[in-house]
């Protein structure tokens, strides 16, 4: 089955600065790549997803990059403030209930 | 305000006490899931449920169960089989078979 691999485990930035997330994915068929961001004691959100058919995504400070050939996948955050801090997981799936997960990046962003 | 109802929001069990997690949306969405994260890993598929009265296995369904009697619905056991229950259990769901996950807050139970 399909496996997701995520780096770094903890990232540190100061405010202002950007931040760069990567993950790879084994299984060459998945099509469909989220991100979420998780905040203390709550559950995830999505912030960004992508799809196969579609190398970049950007929504204002986020962007998402897909390298369907290596298969590997990268968020990034641009200007970061403090309350982009969080736990970021990335995921792929082929079909709905393949979606594997990361095990996450802790993101700290110091004012 | 619609979204995902996940009670309690924390519970401790003695070993060999069954705890039933309870987990409500308000989004008629169809799908409904449950995970599990421990700290460090990413999130691991305990049991999903396409439809009413219909449920399939996750990759880690042992030690648990499910019922799904009502859409709106989708409560997890977790017995006394579950060797290692301390985790934080998140349910979430979705309007069909893809695209986004809406997660509930989650629920995180302690085994003394």
């Amino acid at each position: 089955g399909e496996n997701v691999e995520q780096h770094p485990s903890t990232l540190s930035v100061q405010e202002g600065d950007s931040a760069v997330i990567k993950c790879t994915y084994s299984d060459s068929a998945s099509n469909y790549f989220p991100w979420y961001k998780q905040e203390l004691g709550k559950g995830p959100q999505l912030i960004i997803d992508i799809r196969s058919n579609v190398g970049e995504k950007k929504d204002q400070r986020i962007a998402v990059t897909l390298n369907k050939t290596a298969k590997h996948f990268s968020l990034h955050i641009t200007e970061t403030q403090p309350e982009d801090s969080a736990v970021y997981f990335c995921a792929a799936s082929i079909r709905d209930n393949d979606m594997r997960f990361g095990a996450g990046t802790r993101l700290t962003v110091k004012p | 305000d619609g979204g995902i109802t996940q009670s309690p929001k924390y519970l401790f069990r003695k070993e060999g006490q069954n705890v039933t997690l309870s987990c409500e949306q308000n989004l008629n969405h169809d799908a409904m899931y449950w995970y599990r994260q421990d700290p460090g890993q990413g999130l691991r598929l305990i049991y999903y449920s396409q439809i009413v009265n219909d449920f399939q296995k996750g990759d880690i369904a042992e030690g648990y169960s499910v019922s799904r009697e009502k859409k709106e619905s989708f409560p997890l056991t977790v017995t006394s089989a579950q060797k290692n229950p301390t985790a934080f259990y998140l349910c979430a769901s979705r309007p069909g078979n893809t695209g986004e996950l809406f997660f509930g807050e989650g629920s995180r139970l302690t085994v003394l």
